[in-house]
């Protein structure tokens, strides 16, 4: 069975300061991980994804993840928040053909 | 890249109403899903299928059906809409060449 587990349904952050958003993981499989951002009243949008490549991820707009195995991570930085970056941010895990999504959380960027 | 396409951003419908949410993808890929998502549960898989005719409850498929006739075409049905079907639902699709998952715009759904 595989689940995604989201810490904090609500993070604010001051611009410029860094964003830090939690993700672990449970997988019996060796996982697939993805970070996707929604926007208010839109779809949700590919940021990054591990793929058992690069344990350190860098996807659009500054954002990177680090895939750690010992801990069963995947959280999400960026150096700098910008105002832009407010929206819902869900971690997903996949194997084959599904995805499981976190519950989200919702990014707050305070001027 | 890629387009999901759902037929409507907003829908407002009443209670008992027979509901099609229609979603249509502009390339070849198999593997499509239904979502619903509400606050503080995130994306919960209503069902999914794997090619024309197959389809596969996920984990709340109570009181949804589907149809995909077409290999382009993933609809979700609602038989009987009722109040706590009143949500975001949002069409995906699984692109095996870039492992990723493509989304549609959402359906925001409003049972009165």
């Amino acid at each position: 069975a595989q689940s995604v587990t989201q810490l904090g349904s609500h993070v604010s952050v001051s611009e410029g300061a860094l964003v830090l958003l939690r993700c672990n993981y449970s997988s019996s499989v060796p996982p697939y991980l993805f970070w996707y951002v929604q926007y208010p009243n839109q779809g949700l949008q590919l940021l990054l994804k591990y793929t058992s490549a690069a344990t350190l991820v860098k996807g659009i707009n500054g954002f990177e993840a680090e895939f750690k195995k010992s801990e069963t991570s995947f959280h999400l930085t960026k150096p700098s928040a910008h105002m832009s970056d407010a929206a819902e941010y869900f971690c997903a895990v996949s194997s084959g053909n599904q995805f499981y999504f976190g519950t989200g959380t919702s990014l707050t960027v305070i001027p | 890249d890629v387009k999901v396409t759902q037929s409507s951003r907003y829908l407002v419908k009443r209670t008992g109403e027979k509901v099609f949410l229609e979603c249509v993808q502009d390339m070849d890929h198999e593997n499509m899903f239904w979502y619903r998502q509400d606050p503080g549960l995130g994306l919960r898989l209503i069902y999914f299928s794997y090619d024309v005719k197959m389809k596969e409850k996920g984990d709340i498929p109570e009181g949804y059906s589907v149809s995909r006739e077409k290999k382009e075409r993933f609809s979700l049905i609602l038989e009987s809409a009722s109040t706590n079907q009143t949500s975001m639902y949002l069409c995906a699709l699984f692109n095996r060449d870039v492992f990723e998952a493509f989304f549609g715009q959402g359906t925001r759904l409003t049972v009165v």
